[in-house]
């Protein structure tokens, strides 16, 4: 079936450095994929989307770019702020309308 | 501009007990999901609406579990007699029209469900 892995976190970085969170998928078809962030206390909210191979979906300084032949599609940012610090989320979306969630990786940032 | 909202947004219940789990869509909202996060997961489809049609309830774990939306707008999320497995935080996501792959869902903050 249709799967998503993301990498463990926590992940611990300081202001400014780069980040990289990898996001591999098993699915048929062709899936959309997206990053959903979620902050303490709230909702998830869409951070990113791409829906076709080769696709760069980016938001706030995020970005992830879909890549069919490694099935990967990694969320990266190059200077992270501490009000980036969330919980991220990597998930597909195959044919039909269900959300397929990776078990998200913290992100801690600090100043 | 009100999104998802939820009630509430905790519930502590004993095993045994029935709870009943609300969720406000976005006005207009055409689809409807519930989704359940157990801690330090990401979370897993439990069921789809269409206006008022249950059309996929293939997620709910056991017939303990209920949801409905009668009338195309508000949903509740009940579970029948608790079990502490049932300890999770319950999403409540819309979307504006007819769910697809490129359809942007939107969540509700969740209620977080603790089964002592």
């Amino acid at each position: 079936g249709n799967s998503v892995t993301q990498m463990e976190g926590p992940v611990t970085l300081s202001e400014e450095a780069f980040l990289t969170i990898n996001c591999t998928y098993t699915a048929t078809g062709y899936p959309s994929l997206f990053w959903y962030v979620q902050y303490p206390g709230e909702g998830l909210q869409l951070l990113l989307k791409a829906t076709k191979a080769d696709d760069k979906g980016s938001n706030k300084g995020f970005e992830a770019t879909y890549r069919k032949e490694t099935t990967s599609f990694h969320l990266e940012k190059g200077s992270v702020q501490v009000s980036d610090s969330a919980v991220y989320f990597c998930a597909l979306k195959d044919s039909s309308y269900k959300l397929i969630f990776g078990s998200g990786t913290r992100l801690l940032v600090r100043p | 501009g009100a999104g998802v909202s939820q009630s509430p947004r905790y519930k502590v219940a004993k095993r045994g007990q029935d709870v009943a789990l609300r969720c406000d869509p976005i006005s207009g909202h055409v689809s409807l999901f519930w989704y359940q996060q157990a801690l330090g997961q990401g979370p897993e489809f439990l069921t789809y609406f269409q206006n008022e049609a249950q059309l996929d309830k293939s997620g709910l774990p056991s017939d303990r579990f209920f949801a409905e939306r009668p009338e195309g707008s508000v949903s509740t999320l009940k579970i029948q007699r608790t079990q502490q497995e049932d300890s999770a935080v319950y999403l409540c996501a819309s979307s504006l029209e007819v769910a697809g792959p490129g359809n942007e869902q939107f969540f509700g903050p969740g209620t977080r469900l603790t089964v002592l």
